[in-house]
């Protein structure tokens, strides 16, 4: 079963920093790019950044909100990704989820996604 | 950037009813269109993607249609665990985009 398990969320000041960790289980971690989703408060989704796989040298794709202040990375060896958040400001308050991306020549999707972690920008 | 506009914002239904949401893309996006259900508190759940496949385990009274710009989820007979909302998002190009959601509400 596939499973994919956020934490590290909580409380920080404007201008702080955090780090998410999302575990992932019952798939070959390394063979699939990984995204990060957020969800402020009452709103809508927002795709965050992507980290592809071994085979497409772990490249990375960010949203404009967040290029600069984040940095995806991924750890292989332990099936772990994770989320490094630095110059946190109140809008970036939000539940972060980590989601499997599925791909083939056809197809393109989001297909597994962790519970969320929240985290909260405030003074 | 390629703007997803979903429609409408928020949907009030029976139960049995058939409802359907739209989906218009910005510019073309080759049906790399996906359409996920959310329940307060929880995460999004895959229904649909390449806009008309069914994934695995989702009821067949979901079923999504379209191409280019324009897309749509419908639900053939609206059961109580279907009241939620529901997003679109674009895997065609950077950066990936969702619809800004339907809530579709118990009339």
């Amino acid at each position: 079963e596939v499973q994919l398990v956020e934490s590290g969320g909580g409380l920080v000041q404007p201008g702080g920093s955090l780090r998410l960790s999302c575990a992932a289980s019952g798939f070959t971690f390394s063979d699939h790019y990984m995204d990060w989703v957020r969800q402020a408060p009452g709103k809508g989704l927002e795709w965050v950044a992507r980290i592809r796989n071994k085979a497409n040298s772990h490249t990375t794709e960010y949203a404009a909100s967040v290029k600069g202040r984040f940095t995806i990375s991924r750890d292989d060896s332990t099936d772990s990704l994770y989320l490094h958040m630095n110059s946190l400001n109140t809008e970036d308050t939000a539940v972060y989820y980590c989601s499997r991306y599925y791909y083939n020549s056809r197809d393109r999707a989001f297909d597994y996604w962790g519970q969320g972690t929240l985290v909260t920008v405030s003074s | 950037d390629i703007q997803l506009t979903q429609s409408p914002s928020f949907l009030s239904a029976s139960v049995g009813d058939r409802v359907t949401i739209t989906c218009r893309a910005s510019q073309g996006i080759n049906s790399y269109l996906a359409w996920y259900q959310q329940k307060p508190g929880k995460a999004p759940k895959l229904l649909i993607y390449t806009a008309s496949t069914l994934q695995t385990g989702v009821p067949s009274r979901f079923s999504g249609s379209g191409s280019g710009t324009e897309f749509t989820l419908a639900i053939g007979s609206l059961q109580p665990e279907d009241f939620a909302s529901y997003y679109c998002q674009q895997l065609d190009s950077y950066p990936l985009t969702f619809g800004g959601g339907t809530k579709v509400e118990l009339k």
